[in-house]
């Protein structure tokens, strides 16, 4: 198995711009995370999915954020627009059920 | 709403010596699972060693072991003859068990350096 693929590795962008950030899960997998990592405020979580269905969106910052998962194999994480304060690295997680985590390698988006 | 404890940001051990990262946490909930994930300078996410809270027995995975202590909310990670590769951020986690929550809940980590 591949593992969780995310895409792309590093995104620079100027503030204003659309960014779209792109995840693969493990096939099998019934739930989906989108977590953010910054020096200030760690891991957060920004929203997860089971079976495709969002569950719990709490996480997410504003309205500038959204995510989607159209199908099984696909997950994106839009933010438009985007902010200097949005520079993050950007982790997508797949699991099943009690059985832990596995991540992605994360994308690094700098936001200038 | 539970959360987890790293009360060491840093830690520095010497090449093939044992150190201990500690981690606490605070819940109500009676099943649960702890976690401890490495995360080397690539950014990667790795899943070192997981624990059912229901499981007395504290989890091994080859030099990494854990000391689980359920009354005092305590999940311990020690890492015996220490090599150059453990050098890394530490995160502790914490994941309720049952109503459809899969929500992993990070500490802030620790950072460990292995010296040679």
């Amino acid at each position: 198995d591949a593992g969780v693929i995310q895409s792309p590795r590093h995104e620079v962008t100027e503030m204003g711009q659309e960014v779209t950030l792109r995840c693969k899960p493990i096939s099998g997998h019934d739930y989906l995370f989108w977590y953010r990592q910054t020096m200030m405020r760690g891991l957060e979580l920004l929203i997860y999915f089971n079976n495709n269905v969002p569950i719990d969106d709490s996480g997410m910052p504003e309205d500038r954020f959204s995510a989607k998962m159209p199908n099984a194999s696909f997950s994106t994480l839009k933010i438009q627009p985007s902010e200097p304060r949005d520079s993050a690295v950007y982790f997508c997680a797949s699991s099943l059920t009690g059985r832990g985590y596995t991540f992605g390698s994360g994308t690094r988006l700098t936001v200038v | 709403a539970q959360t987890v404890t790293q009360s060491q940001p840093e830690m520095s051990v010497q090449e093939a010596e044992t150190v201990t990262l500690s981690c606490t946490y605070d819940t109500s909930e009676s099943n649960y699972y702890l976690f401890w994930y490495k995360q080397p300078p690539s950014r990667q996410m790795i899943l070192v060693i997981r624990q059912e809270a229901y499981k007395q027995q504290n989890a091994t995975e080859n030099r990494f072991s854990v000391n689980f202590q359920k009354a005092a909310k305590s999940f311990s990670l020690k890492i015996s003859d220490s090599q150059l590769g453990d050098t890394a951020m530490y995160f502790c986690a914490f994941m309720k068990l049952g109503g459809g929550s899969e929500k992993l809940v990070f500490g802030k980590g620790t950072k460990l350096t292995v010296n040679p």
